[in-house]
């Protein structure tokens, strides 16, 4: 039973280059998160998903672009990555908006 | 919108010995709240939660937490720590209307002494 999974687990990017984090579950969850952790912040809403066709903005959503493809995947986008976004992104999922949430293994992101 | 409070950002107590966890939370209605664990280099994995009834709730790994409406607060406990407990641990917060997902604290660090 893989829950959720995020691809890449690791990346390195040069200012300014795009890339997309994918993620997926196969839980039939409803609802899809991605959230960034940085040391002493916790972990921050990106942009979350509450339902398949339907997405929101969260906390820090500048930067960042999102796409709900169908029920099971939901990625995100840098355009042109920044310093800023160096981070550890995760990807979650849920029954519902305020269930539960799984989270998968994590994306470090370094941008140089 | 709600918000989440952990008080000790890193806190050391023997192996055997008690634990609490501070959280404290805002939000004006009756929340749903989480405690989730960090591994170092892993993914959040749930502790417990609470969403209604009765305000002592048991999670996995022998952790308990205790809802307190009137002090805004629902801290984690153990009665014996184990070395693997050392890890991060995270309180969230959702509610139940407008947006509804978890709002995560900036996280306490336990270590765990020999």
């Amino acid at each position: 039973n893989a829950g959720v999974t995020q691809t890449p687990k690791f990346q390195v990017l040069k200012t300014g280059q795009s890339m997309t984090l994918q993620c997926a579950q196969d839980m039939n969850h409803n609802s899809m998160y991605w959230y960034r952790q940085d040391p002493g912040m916790g972990l921050r809403l990106i942009y979350y998903s509450a339902s398949e066709g339907t997405t929101d903005k969260g906390e820090v959503p500048n930067g960042y672009n999102v796409s709900r493809l169908n029920k099971r995947e939901f990625s995100l986008r840098l355009e042109s990555a920044a310093p800023s976004q160096t981070s550890v992104y995760f990807c979650a999922s849920s029954e519902q908006e305020n269930t539960e949430a799984f989270f998968g293994q994590g994306t470090r992101l370094t941008v140089v | 919108a709600q918000s989440v409070t952990q008080p000790d950002i890193h806190i050391t107590v023997s192996e055997g010995a008690s634990l609490e966890l501070r959280c404290n939370y805002s939000y004006g209605a009756t929340p749903y709240l989480f405690w989730y664990v960090q591994s170092p280099g892993q993914g959040l994995q749930l502790l417990l939660k609470y969403f209604s009834g009765d305000t002592l709730v048991q999670g996995i790994k022998g952790f308990e937490a205790e809802f307190k409406r009137s002090q805004s607060s629902f801290n984690l406990r153990k009665p014996s720590v184990h070395w693997s407990d050392a890890a991060e641990y995270f309180c969230a917060v959702a509610s139940d209307t407008g947006r509804r997902a978890l709002t995560f604290g900036s996280g306490t660090r336990l270590q765990v002494q020999p």
